[in-house]
């Protein structure tokens, strides 16, 4: 039981780049979240998913897309990379919404 | 939105010693988690308590709900327990987590 697991590890874009974030978990979650985590502070929701098939906005969501692939896996995009997006990025799912989350180890990028 | 307010932003022990961490936050919950962000930056869950107490080990947790606060006790600490502790909370009827700034823990042997 993996839990919940993203790719990349590490990534470093230049500006105008796109590319997308994987998320998948293995624990039959219902919603699964995007935050960032900039220095010095906590995490900020980009987007989460209440369930399959939906998607909503949080409260940092410019300059990012998501997409719920199926129950297992919510990707995140960025279409064109700016430098304030320099952040670490983790993901995270809850069995249910208003359930315990549990996050993925993180992504860490840089655009240039 | 729900403002979350962590105490104190820093904390230095000496190994053995016992701390108490302190969550304020400004609107009703439905639930509050307490994380550990260790050094490596791993996300470890500790408590999911929205309300009254428990206890993980030499950790432990009490909310009360009623009163907008949390407070996480570290007893008899370990180098091992250095890193960031954030609580988040989501708003009444909602999902989304609002996490603090967190707590940095320095525990020096």
């Amino acid at each position: 039981n993996a839990g919940v697991t993203q790719t990349p590890k590490f990534q470093v874009l230049k500006t105008g780049q796109s590319m997308t974030l994987q998320c998948a978990q293995d624990m039959n979650h219902n919603s699964m979240y995007w935050y960032r985590q900039d220095p010095g502070m906590g995490l900020r929701l980009i987007y989460y998913s209440a369930s399959e098939g939906t998607t909503d906005k949080g409260e940092v969501p410019n300059g990012y897309n998501v997409s719920r692939l199926n129950k297992r896996e919510f990707s995140l995009r960025l279409e064109s990379a700016a430098p304030s997006q320099t952040s670490v990025y983790f993901c995270a799912s809850s069995p249910q919404g208003m359930g315990e989350q549990y996050f993925g180890p993180g992504t860490r990028l840089t655009v240039t | 939105g729900i403002q979350v307010e962590q105490s104190p932003p820093d904390l230095i022990l000496q190994e053995g010693a016992n701390s108490t961490l302190r969550c304020n936050f400004s609107d009703s919950v439905n639930n509050l988690q307490w994380f550990h962000q260790n050094p490596w930056g791993q996300l470890i869950n500790l408590f999911y308590i929205p309300s009254g107490t428990k206890q993980n080990g030499r950790l432990s947790a009490t909310t009360v709900a009623t009163e907008r606060y949390s407070l996480l006790y570290i007893s008899s600490s370990q180098t091992t327990d250095s890193g960031v502790y954030f609580c988040a909370v989501p708003p009444s009827n909602d999902y989304k987590l609002s996490f603090g700034a967190g707590t940095t823990v320095t525990v020096r042997a």
